[in-house]
């Protein structure tokens, strides 16, 4: 398979712990997403990288959410300190650089903070 | 900051019914419009795409939509549907002066009933 692939798929943890997320791009996208999608909403906006550069991130993402991309290819977002209000879907996704390039999602890895 | 509203948040139809989802945005620029679509346990997939040229644009699975500027609107368009078009479905836009970043709407459950 030659998608987005994330780990884990899923995660339970305790409120107060850190956890870690990976994704590893479609192997020639050199930008990468990560989004935040909750229940009944769409994917909202985390931050993105090109190549290892982090160019934007939004106010969703407090100081307790760090994502690094050190080699321009995989990509982690780690949640420190977790709420139950951070227990949701993170979704990354990859494309090309140009205007307008389509971006393909990962199947995504769910947080379930208890 | 671009928005993108998707007014029916529920939709249920019997198959063979016709389908329109709504979608409007707000940004006075040029623009890239995308659907996705969510089935249930899958990851979001891409169903079409309009960067320029002609407004009516067609996707995979019969799907299409038409961009009309003057409304700010991108609608998707499904002449018959089918069972296996139970899903969530989603809005987007992208605007090249604005970082490419992409801005969904909240989704459209929409339930084919056989």
């Amino acid at each position: 398979d030659t998608g987005v692939s994330q780990d884990p798929r899923h995660k339970i943890t305790k409120r107060g712990q850190n956890v870690t997320f990976r994704c590893d791009p479609i192997s020639e996208h050199n930008r990468l997403y990560w989004y935040r999608q909750t229940l009944g909403q769409g994917p909202e906006f985390l931050t993105y990288f090109q190549n290892e550069a982090q160019l934007e991130k939004s106010r969703l993402l407090s100081d307790r959410f760090s994502a690094e991309r050190p080699k321009g290819s995989f990509s982690t977002l780690e949640i420190q300190r977790t709420e139950q209000g951070d227990s949701a879907m993170y979704l990354c996704a990859s494309s090309i650089q140009g205007s307008g390039n389509t971006i393909y999602f990962g199947e995504g890895s769910w947080l379930t903070v208890v | 900051a671009q928005s993108v509203s998707q007014h029916n948040h529920h939709v249920i139809l019997s198959e063979a019914a016709s389908l329109e989802l709504g979608c409007n945005y707000s940004y006075g620029g040029t623009v890239n419009l995308f659907w996705y679509v969510q089935y249930p346990g899958q990851h979001l997939q891409l169903l079409l795409k309009y960067f320029s040229g002609d407004p009516l644009v067609k996707g995979i699975k019969g799907f299409e939509a038409e961009f009309i500027k003057s409304k700010f609107s991108f609608n998707l368009r499904k002449p018959s549907v089918q069972w296996s078009d139970t899903a969530e479905y989603f809005c987007a836009v992208t605007a090249p002066n604005t970082g490419n970043q992409f801005y969904f709407g909240t989704g459209t459950s929409l339930t084919v009933i056989p």
